[in-house]
């Protein structure tokens, strides 16, 4: 089946750059998406990237996107204490997403 | 602009007794999608309908488990009879047609603790 997979930790200096990389295995998911959840609250929709595209950038936030790798990342620019979460990757699958395991992100001062 | 709306947002009961968790969709949306999130197994998608009708419950853990629509602007997924291993956060979300380019979104979820 289809598995989405991304590391568990990432900690970065507040003003840093935080790159969050994920791996995905169907390459026909036609849309990618990055959620963010912070304690005791849902997931929120931070930004999407359709298939044909290799970078979007939106504010502080980079997608970009690696077809032939099945390779998608994000970047935040000039990370700040509140971007402390934990970063969701998502494939689409038909009308499903299947979703990787979150990556804690902890930015110290 | 109302998000997607859970109730209860907590929930503690002891095994053997019947649950039942409630989620409003954002008015307008066609699609309503219930999830589990877990340490152990992450986030997990347990159903979802499209316009009312079930479309896949191939997530859903076990007979124990159902969920409703009886209309679109309401579902309940009930668990009857509760165990501990059912303790998660359970969370609904809506999209406006259920399409891969229509992005979901997630209600503040329940928490449900299983004595």
């Amino acid at each position: 089946g289809e598995d989405v997979e991304q590391s568990l930790f990432l900690s970065v200096r507040e003003g840093d750059s935080s790159v969050i990389n994920c791996t995905y295995t169907d390459s026909s998911s036609t849309y990618l998406y990055w959620y963010k959840q912070e304690p005791g609250a849902g997931l929120q929709l931070l930004t999407y990237i359709f298939s044909n595209m290799d970078m979007k950038q939106d504010q502080r936030l980079t997608v970009l996107l690696n077809k032939k790798d099945k390779h998608l990342s994000l970047r935040i620019a000039d990370t700040q204490t509140g971007d402390s979460a934990i970063y969701f990757c998502a494939e689409s699958e038909g009308d499903k997403l299947i979703f990787g395991t979150g990556t804690r992100l902890q930015v110290f001062p | 602009d109302a998000g997607v709306i859970q109730s209860p947002r907590h929930e503690v009961t002891e095994m053997g007794q019947e649950v039942t968790l409630r989620c409003k969709p954002i008015s307008g949306h066609n699609s309503l999608f219930w999830y589990r999130q877990t340490m152990m197994r992450g986030l997990e998608l347990l159903i979802y309908f499209n316009n009312n009708v079930p479309i896949d419950d191939s997530g859903m853990p076990e007979d124990r488990f159902s969920a409703k629509m009886p209309n679109a602007s309401f579902s309940t997924l009930k668990i009857q009879p509760s165990e501990p291993r059912d303790s998660a956060v359970y969370f609904c979300a809506s999209s406006p047609s259920g399409g891969a380019d229509q992005p979901q979104h997630f209600g503040d979820g329940t928490r449900l603790s299983i004595l």
